[in-house]
C-alpha cells in the first residue's frame, strides 16, 4: 500500500543551524502539508502546498521556514536558524484532488535543537 | 477559528470493554472528519474518515459516528484489547477543506 515516507526519523542540531527536513508523498497525491506537534500538544498546521505554490500557511510558519518541492517526488521543509523552541515532532502529509480529501500522513521527524 | 476537544483526556479499561471517545468541534461547516491514532512517539495512522453527509463509518471493531449540526463525533471501539493502548487524535477541516485542525486526543490504555 503506498505509503507518505520521511528522512531523517531523527535529526538533532545546534541553535541557529539550518536543517532540512523531507518527504516522499503518496505519487498520485496532489495537495502536500508540513504540521508538527511539540511534545504534549496538539498538532498544529504549519504549511499547504499546492500546484508548485503555498496555498495556505499559519501563522507559526514565518520567514524562517520555505517548503520547496525541487524534483518530483521529494517536498522538503527548511528551517534556516533553528531555534530552541523548534523542537518538535514534524509531519509530513499528502493527498489527492478529489473524492473523499483524506488527509495520509508520514511517520514525522523528531528534530531536537540543542 | 475551529476549535476541537476530545474528552476525555486519558481513560485506562480492562480488556474486553468497549471504548466511547469523544470529540467536539466549533465550526459545524465541515467537509469531513478524520479520525486517527498515534502511538507514543510514532506519526499518524488515519483509521476513519466520515464525509459531513454520513451519520457513521465502520471499519472491523471501530464505529465512529458524526453529529455535525450539533458539533460532535464519536468513536466506539468494541472489545478493547491491549493493542488498542494509544492516543486517538480527531482533526476537522479549519478552513474550506484544507488544513486540519486536530484535537489533543483520548489517551487510551487497555488494562490485560
Amino acid at each position: 500500500e503506498p505509503e507518505v515516507t520521511q528522512t531523517p526519523s531523527h535529526q538533532v542540531t545546534q541553535m541557529g543551524q539550518e536543517v532540512i527536513l523531507r518527504c516522499v508523498p503518496i505519487s498520485n497525491h496532489l495537495y502536500f502539508y508540513w504540521y508538527r506537534q511539540i511534545l504534549g500538544q496538539k498538532v498544529e498546521f504549519l504549511v499547504s502546498f499546492y500546484n508548485n505554490e503555498i496555498s495556505e500557511k499559519s501563522e507559526i510558519f514565518d520567514d524562517q521556514f520555505s517548503v520547496e518541492r525541487p524534483d518530483g517526488s521529494n517536498f522538503t521543509l527548511k528551517i534556516r536558524s533553528t531555534k530552541l523552541e523548534d523542537s518538535a515532532m514534524y509531519f509530513c502529509a499528502s493527498r489527492t484532488s478529489g473524492g473523499a480529501n483524506e488527509q495520509f500522513f508520514g511517520p514525522g521527524t523528531r528534530l531536537t535543537v540543542l | 477559528k475551529q476549535e476541537v476537544t476530545q474528552i476525555p483526556a486519558a481513560l485506562s479499561v480492562p480488556e474486553g470493554e468497549n471504548l466511547v471517545l469523544n470529540c467536539s468541534f466549533t465550526d459545524s461547516a465541515i467537509y469531513n472528519l478524520q479520525w486517527f491514532r498515534q502511538d507514543p512517539g510514532k506519526g499518524l495512522t488515519s483509521l476513519l474518515l466520515i464525509q459531513s453527509s454520513q451519520r457513521e463509518q465502520t471499519s472491523g471493531r471501530l464505529n465512529a459516528s458524526l453529529d455535525k449540526s450539533s458539533g460532535r463525533s464519536t468513536l466506539y471501539i468494541a472489545a478493547s484489547q491491549p493493542g488498542d493502548s494509544a492516543t486517538y487524535l480527531c482533526a476537522v477541516p479549519a478552513y474550506g477543506n484544507n488544513r486540519l485542525a486536530f484535537g489533543k486526543g483520548n489517551q487510551v490504555v487497555v488494562i490485560p
